[in-house]
């Protein structure tokens, strides 16, 4: 399968401040890519789904200005949490899918955030 | 709307036994069903997927999936557990049809005894 990247691995920052995640596709380019939340012995959540070109879709109860999704091209997007608060502590995962119904999409490592 | 229920948060087996791992769907249209598997400091690796095909579909290290309709399953088995097989399980059933988004169930995690 495809290899997907996250930058950082883990991120250690004060309540207020902004900080960014980098989501790569090593060899594997795709219009769309998704952007879930994973908290402790829970479900991924479906965050955002981003195609290339286009604004991200946000799904319900996520804030479309706290969370910014920049798909910059078919291989790289991030996600910036800006003005983080301690309850936005969590893990950050990032995923490309293969186009069409029923298409295998591929994960990143993902980004443990913890805002203090 | 579709939704994932996985039965039993942990299961435990010893090696070489059979694991079986529950997952019921709910879906309003002919779903596309995954099983991805989840292993420490690593990202969701795909085990197997249904994708209206054959019913019984087999993937990667030896696990295959039954897609029963009339019972809304897609249950995961192996027949001789290896304790490289301890890791997080994940079930999900796409959003829809036309798209990739997927709804995950809650997981399970599978511990191996030697």
């Amino acid at each position: 399968g495809a290899v997907v990247s996250q930058h950082p691995s883990r991120v250690i920052c004060k309540s207020g401040t902004s900080v960014k995640i980098e989501c790569r596709s090593l060899d594997f380019q795709a219009t769309t890519m998704f952007w879930y939340r994973q908290f402790p012995k829970k479900s991924l959540m479906l965050m955002a789904t981003s195609n290339e070109g286009s604004k991200a879709t946000y799904e319900q109860g996520v804030e479309k200005d706290k969370f910014l999704i920049n798909h910059a091209s078919l291989t790289l997007s991030t996600l910036t949490v800006t003005s983080a608060h301690p309850e936005d502590s969590s893990f950050y995962i990032c995923s490309w899918a293969e186009t069409g119904g029923g298409g295998t999409q591929y994960f990143g490592p993902g980004t443990r955030l913890l805002v203090l | 709307a579709q939704s994932v229920t996985q039965l039993g948060s942990h299961v435990s087996v010893s090696e070489g036994a059979l694991v079986l791992l529950r997952c019921n769907y709910s879906s309003s249209v002919p779903p596309y069903l995954f099983w991805y598997v989840q292993y420490p400091n690593q990202g969701l690796q795909l085990l197997l997927k249904y994708t209206s095909a054959a019913t019984l579909v087999k993937g990667i290290n030896g696990f295959e999936a039954e897609f029963k309709k009339s019972e809304t399953s897609f249950h995961l088995t192996k027949p001789s557990a290896h304790m490289s097989d301890a890791a997080e399980y994940f079930c999900a059933v796409s959003r829809d049809q036309a798209g990739t988004a997927l709804i995950f169930g809650k997981g399970t995690t599978l511990s191996v005894s030697s």
